[in-house]
């Protein structure tokens, strides 16, 4: 079964408005998750590592002040896409890494649409 | 530089036939992890195999394999007796390091899609 999950599933918003994306590890300790965001017909591409804890290491090109990530506890990371905008609408997908089993694992995406 | 390089943006298959997705890879670390990924139409990644470099023998799950080919920097996909459901959106993937404490973010090649015909 899933062992990584995201709310929403899917959210529209208007334009200049934030929006909350949550990732969860649902039956382990994840001190380690990361985010991506998928446009249309194209691959995944990593923003950011977020560690419990710690601030969030965020990939070249990537607004860190624009894509907020909380990492507040171990199977809980935020991704908060502040003031969006319709170049943000996209498909963002966590993962989260389960060091036990050496294993990483991804959740099933959430669709942000900006009007 | 691009780490991950998938040549077939696409590719039709007959149903039941074998087919193979190529994927090269680019690092220097001498420790790393291949992955092979199917993404439906509903977005979910849905993780196949997975090679690790110090493993000698090729990874197979059921139908798949992945051929390694360590000194050609090569991971190609594998898929036998294809299905219907095979059709999807496939990524090549690379984690560099193995070992707990490193940076071990995955990396995607950008992917090929696979159209099983009936």
């Amino acid at each position: 079964g899933a062992v990584v999950s995201q709310h929403p599933s899917w959210v529209i918003c208007k334009s200049g408005t934030s929006v909350k994306i949550e990732c969860r590890s649902l039956d382990f300790q994840a001190t380690t998750m990361f985010w991506y965001r998928q446009f249309p017909k194209q691959s995944l591409m990593l923003m950011a590592t977020s560690n419990e804890g710690s601030k969030a290491t965020y990939e070249q090109g990537v607004e860190k002040d624009k894509f907020l990530i909380n990492h507040a506890s171990l199977t809980l990371s935020t991704l908060t896409v502040t003031s969006a905008h319709p170049e943000d609408s996209s498909f963002y997908i966590c993962s989260a890494r389960d060091w036990d089993k050496n294993e990483q694992f991804f959740g099933p995406g959430t669709r942000l649409t900006v009007l | 530089a691009q780490k991950i390089t998938q040549t077939q943006p696409g590719m039709f298959v007959q149903e039941k036939e074998a087919v193979t997705l190529d994927c090269t890879y680019d690092t220097s670390d001498p420790s790393y992890g291949l992955f092979w990924y199917k993404q439906p139409s509903s977005g979910e990644m849905i993780f196949l195999i997975y090679q690790g470099s110090y493993d000698q023998q090729n990874a197979t799950e059921g139908r798949y394999s992945l051929n390694f080919q360590k000194a050609r920097k090569s991971a190609n996909l594998v898929i036998s007796a294809s299905q219907l459901g095979d059709s999807a959106m496939y990524f090549c993937a690379m984690r560099e390091g193995v070992s707990p404490g490193r940076d071990d973010k995955i990396i995607f090649g950008k992917g090929t899609r696979l159209h099983i015909l009936p």
